[in-house]
Parts: structure tokens; C-alpha cells; sequence
């Protein structure tokens, strides 16, 4: 199966713009998905469909795509922010499989 | 607003069969169009995706694990299950129950808190 590239960290003052990608081949065909996991808890659904943000979730969590690489940006960050991000889509190319990024630990400094 | 929670024994030997329940509350787990997902994650590591169920029973498995994985529905229960048969160490996870998010298909939405397994003798 593909494998989802992301960046392993990505750190960002409070009140400024964090930008996680995600990467890989033919990610430009599929939907892409955004989940958050804070330490201790379980993943949690923060972008659906590219760009399609929840019920709950606030507006400064978005989500797009440009060719193979898929961006999450979270702007004003905030302290609550801090968490790590996996990417995911559903592959059935091959094998039929749900498909996790490597996840990127979100710091707020 | 459907909830998730898992249960099962903490620790399992290798070799040995590992079972897990997700017990649903909050809706139906026998009708609509939600596949029910098991995923896991090693400590400090990433998600891995094992498989799902649908309400009429049929099933898909990650190619890793197909073989020694099963996964069934209790609907008299509102639960399902997962069974993962001659287990070693990397088996050892926090294992997570999921629902199809009602946003859509392939969508992990929502999640069990999770259940850590260890596999040790």
C-alpha cells in the first residue's frame, strides 16, 4: 500500500499559522482526512473530505490539496493546539485499506 | 450521539488468541450503512488500520493481518468483536474501536478511548 508522508514535527509560536503536509503518490485522487490525538486520548476527526471541517471544530483548523500533497493549516494557534496530526485516506488500488500518515507532532512554543 | 468503548483482557500471552469487544451505545449497530473499524497503535508509534465489519456481516482485513484476524458482530449485544489469533510482542497496542463517520465513507468517526493490550508471558 502507499505510504502517507509527513514531516515529524512542526513547531510554531502562539497566535502564528502551523502547516502540516501530507504526501504521496496519487494522494491527488483521493480524499484526504485529518485527524488530532492529544497525549492519553483517542484520534479525533478535525478535517474530512480535503477540506470539510466537523460540527465542533473551529474555523482556524482548514484543509486543501494541491497535486500530491495535502496541507493542514491551523492558524492563531493555541496552546490547546498541541497535539499530533495523522493524515489518512482510503486506498483500494491494490488491497482494500485505510492508510495512515506517519503523524506530525504539532508544538506550540 | 454514538459512543464507543472497548474491553478485553490487558495482557496476553504469545502464541495465545487476542479477544476484544467494542460495545456500542448511543445507535444501532445492525442497521444503517456504518462499517465498524478496529485500528491499533504500537506505543509512540503510528495507526495501523486491522479491518471493519458491516451490519450484513461481510468484512475486509488489512493484507498485514489477513489470516490471523477476525472480526464479527453481536447485534443482540449492539457489540463486535475482534479475535487475533498466535499473537507475538509487536502485536502488543493500544487497540481503538471506530465507526464510519456519518460525514461519509472512509471516514474513522468516532473512536472508542482505546484498550492496551500487552502481550508478554
Amino acid at each position: 500500500s502507499d505510504v502517507l508522508a509527513q514531516p515529524p514535527s512542526v513547531s510554531v509560536a502562539p497566535g502564528e499559522t502551523a502547516r502540516v503536509t501530507c504526501g504521496g503518490n496519487n494522494i491527488g485522487g483521493k480524499t484526504v482526512h485529518w485527524y488530532q490525538q492529544k497525549p492519553g486520548q483517542a484520534p479525533m476527526l478535525v478535517i474530512y473530505y480535503d477540506s470539510g471541517r466537523p460540527s465542533g471544530i473551529p474555523e482556524r483548523f482548514s484543509g486543501s490539496k494541491s497535486g500530491n500533497t495535502a496541507t493542514l493549516t491551523i492558524s492563531r494557534v493555541e496552546a490547546g493546539d498541541e497535539a499530533v496530526y495523522y493524515c489518512q485516506v482510503w486506498q483500494s488500488s491494490s488491497d482494500l485499506v485505510y492508510v495512515f500518515g506517519t503523524g506530525t507532532k504539532v508544538s506550540v512554543l | 450521539q454514538v459512543q464507543l468503548q472497548e474491553s478485553g483482557p490487558a495482557l496476553v500471552k504469545p502464541s495465545q488468541t487476542l479477544s476484544l469487544t467494542c460495545t456500542v451505545s448511543g445507535g444501532s449497530i445492525s442497521s444503517g450503512s456504518s462499517y465498524w473499524h478496529w485500528i491499533r497503535q504500537p506505543a509512540g508509534q503510528g495507526l495501523e488500520w486491522i479491518g471493519r465489519i458491516y451490519p450484513s456481516g461481510s468484512t475486509d482485513y488489512s493484507p498485514s493481518l489477513q489470516g490471523r484476524v477476525t472480526i464479527s458482530l453481536d447485534t443482540s449485544k449492539t457489540q463486535f468483536s475482534l479475535k487475533l489469533t498466535s499473537v507475538t510482542a509487536a502485536d502488543t497496542a493500544i487497540y481503538y474501536c471506530a465507526r464510519d463517520s456519518d460525514y461519509g465513507g472512509y471516514i474513522l468517526d468516532p473512536w472508542g478511548q482505546g484498550t492496551l493490550v500487552t502481550v508478554s508471558s
